[in-house]
């Protein structure tokens, strides 16, 4: 199976909002309520932001959401802040596999 | 407080084999889904392999590039999970992790450094 898409850049202004996309197919993000998100500052442990495709894990500001429509979940960061400069990959079930995305960069201009 | 901690890497020449292991404490390895992933040098994250929890069939599963060549195992009384990975080859360099999704959280290792090189 071929890693999810997602756009390899996304940017905005501090105090704007951006939304990462990641799509793959029925088999993986529409067939399942097992998306994750995570967040990577260059040389650094990826971070959870979002868990089953809308959960939080305690600790991370509700400025990160989560949602699915059909075969595409989405990311959105509401009042970018410059810390939200970093590289980020969504996770999805796929059954037998696991896929993640090829990540985004998302500058803060 | 969960804690993963691989260790294991190394510098090895292509062909050759290493065994990874990734050490958990703070949850019990058998009641978690727990994955190794890696990430080549400047590139975004690849997902090796996991194995399920012991509720959910204890199921071990590996990405295509790998199948064959690496293998997931699990060790209960040691409370550790273990890479095999045979017959490497250069696309294999990166830095490998193991993570686990659980209690409505996420916890990666530190990391672990694997080069294959002659």
């Amino acid at each position: 199976q071929s890693a999810l898409t997602q756009p390899p850049s996304a940017s905005g202004s501090p105090g704007q909002s951006v939304t990462i996309s990641c799509t793959g197919t029925s088999g993986d993000v529409g067939g399942y309520n097992y998306v994750s998100w995570y967040q990577q500052h260059p040389g650094k442990v990826p971070k959870l932001l979002i868990y089953e495709v809308v959960k939080r894990p305690s600790g991370v500001p509700d400025r990160f959401s989560g949602s699915k429509s059909g075969n595409t979940a989405s990311l959105t960061v509401s009042g970018l802040q410059a810390e939200d400069e970093a590289d980020y990959y969504c996770l999805s079930y796929a059954g037998i596999n696991t896929l993640f995305g090829g990540g985004t960069k998302l500058t803060v201009l | 407080e969960v804690q993963l901690v691989e260790s294991g890497g190394g510098l090895v020449k292509p062909g050759g084999s290493l065994r990874l292991s990734c050490a958990a404490s703070g949850l019990t390895v058998s009641k978690a889904w727990i994955h190794w992933v890696r990430q080549a040098p400047g590139k975004g994250l690849e997902w090796v392999g996991r194995v399920k929890s012991e509720t959910s069939g204890g199921t071990i599963s590996h990405a295509a590039p790998v199948q064959g060549r690496f293998t997931i195992s699990r060790d209960d009384s040691a409370n550790t999970l273990y890479l095999q990975m045979n017959s490497l080859k250069t696309e294999d360099t990166g830095v490998y992790y193991c993570f686990t999704e659980y209690g409505n959280d996420g916890y990666w290792g530190q990391g672990t450094l694997v080069t294959v090189s002659s």
